[in-house]
């Protein structure tokens, strides 16, 4: 595709239900990121994949989160037993180097957690 | 603590109306500064990343300028098109790609 895909564009669980959010990136892109946006604040970093290592993981906030990517192209993100607090904006991007110069986002999926 | 704080939060410009917005930043072995805006319901789009002080970079209306401890980013005769909220991002040596991100301005340009 012409840019980094992310699925379902919204989403709605009830509390306690576990949901994973998608993420195509562009063709070829080695670097893969998982941003957290809370309404009004900048991205927050969650994980970094370099195909399909994860290098870093260091941002996602509870053992409830978990993320692959295990072909180096598209990803995951699941989070077990959602909570309210877990409402945001989860943006993926993607870059063609390692380390990301530049980075390349998706749309976002917007989780409401009731 | 390492910071990323953007001012203002808010800017409302007329047309044609030149201003700039700030970022300055605290963080220890700097990898790289960037730009970027973010349209509602969009994904923030890459506009910049510079690497050192005195360093500056151009793109249309816009101009990104980088000292030791703040980055600027100039807006020239903006255009309603403008309207949208600008992110700056740091990247540390010691972290692998990840960008710490200010809380953004959101600028409204009216005719």
């Amino acid at each position: 595709g012409a840019g980094v895909s992310q699925s379902p564009r919204y989403k709605v669980a009830k509390r306690g239900q576990d949901v994973a959010l998608r993420c195509d990136p562009i063709s070829g892109h080695v670097s893969l990121f998982w941003y957290q946006q809370a309404l009004g604040q900048g991205p927050e970093f969650l994980t970094y994949f370099q195909n399909e290592a994860q290098l870093d993981k260091s941002g996602l906030p509870s053992d409830r989160f978990f993320a692959e990517r295990p072909e180096g192209s598209v990803s995951t993100l699941k989070i077990q037993r959602t909570q309210q607090e877990d409402s945001a904006v989860y943006l993926c991007a993607s870059s063609l180097a390692e380390g990301g110069e530049k980075l390349f986002f998706g749309s976002g999926t917007q989780l409401s957690v009731l | 603590e390492d910071q990323v704080t953007q001012s203002p939060e808010a800017l409302r410009l007329q047309e044609g109306e030149s201003s700039s917005l700030n970022c300055s930043y605290t963080v220890s072995g700097l990898r790289g500064l960037f730009w970027y805006r973010q349209d509602p319901g969009k994904g923030p789009e890459f506009l910049f990343t510079l690497y050192s002080a005195g360093e500056e970079k151009e793109k249309e209306r816009l101009k990104a300028t980088l000292t030791k401890k703040e980055s600027f980013l100039h807006i020239t005769a903006p255009k309603p098109e403008d309207s949208a909220t600008y992110l700056c991002a740091v990247r540390k040596g010691s972290t692998l790609g990840r960008l710490y991100f200010g809380r953004g301005t959101q600028l409204t340009v009216w005719p």
